[in-house]
């Protein structure tokens, strides 16, 4: 089973500022299978980013993926204050995992 | 407009059982792979089952191996799961979830917005 370690596990912005999400597998993500995801409380997940780099429909620009192998990292350009959230990254190359989430957090 | 709505959940008892159901609108139903995902209370995300388009492959995580059965009927446009021989452990929101045509199947561009499972006593 691959194992996906977020970090950090919380991470304190303000509004306006760049977030960066790591997503580390314990063994390599085969065809960049890597997808995440958004969570806010009390809602279900929406997914953001599929094939580690791909936009979903409708999620905008400013969320980009990046990463291969076993390293891979989620950027929020500039936070909006809807942004604030828990994201989850998951790989889906070898059956599906999901890692243990990432809580954005207004400073 | 794609839609998942769950239903089925409540509080059981341990070794108990319970339905969940997902009807699903706004696509079609029957060429798509479904999949459940749980969430305990303050927990991440688990990934429980999966069936394909037709009903006939489905696929497991060991936690709920030969107590939870997936099914599905494309002629109702609904997803099942039937659980059995529930455990506390087994308290979650479960959610169900699409995975998209031309993927690979594993990963999901619509979910539900989740029935809470409760196990106690």
């Amino acid at each position: 089973e691959i194992v996906l370690t977020q970090s950090p596990g919380t991470l304190s912005l303000s509004p306006g500022e760049r977030a960066t999400l790591s997503c580390r597998a314990s063994q390599s993500v085969s065809s960049s299978y890597l997808a995440w995801y958004q969570q806010k409380p009390g809602q279900a997940p929406r997914l953001l980013i599929y094939g580690a780099s791909s936009r979903a429909t409708g999620i905008p620009d400013r969320f980009s993926g990046s990463g291969s192998g076993t390293d891979f990292t989620l950027t929020i350009s500039r936070l909006e204050p809807e942004d604030f959230a828990v994201y989850y990254c998951q790989q889906y190359g070898s059956y599906l995992t999901f890692g243990g989430g990432t809580k954005v957090e207004i400073k | 407009e794609v839609q998942l709505v769950e239903s089925g959940g409540g509080l059981v008892q341990p070794g108990g059982s319970l339905r969940l159901s997902c009807a699903a609108s706004g696509f079609t139903f029957s060429s798509y792979w479904m999949h459940w995902v749980r969430q305990a209370p303050g927990k991440g995300l688990v990934w429980v089952s999966r069936i394909n388009s037709d009903g006939s492959s489905t696929n497991y995580a060991d936690s709920v191996k030969d107590r939870f059965t997936i099914s599905r009927d494309n002629a109702k446009n609904t997803l099942y799961l039937q659980m059995n021989s529930l455990r506390a452990e087994d308290t979650a929101v479960y959610y169900c979830a699409r995975a998209p045509l031309h993927s690979n199947g594993w990963y999901f561009d619509y979910w539900g917005q989740g029935t809470l499972v409760t196990v106690a006593s």
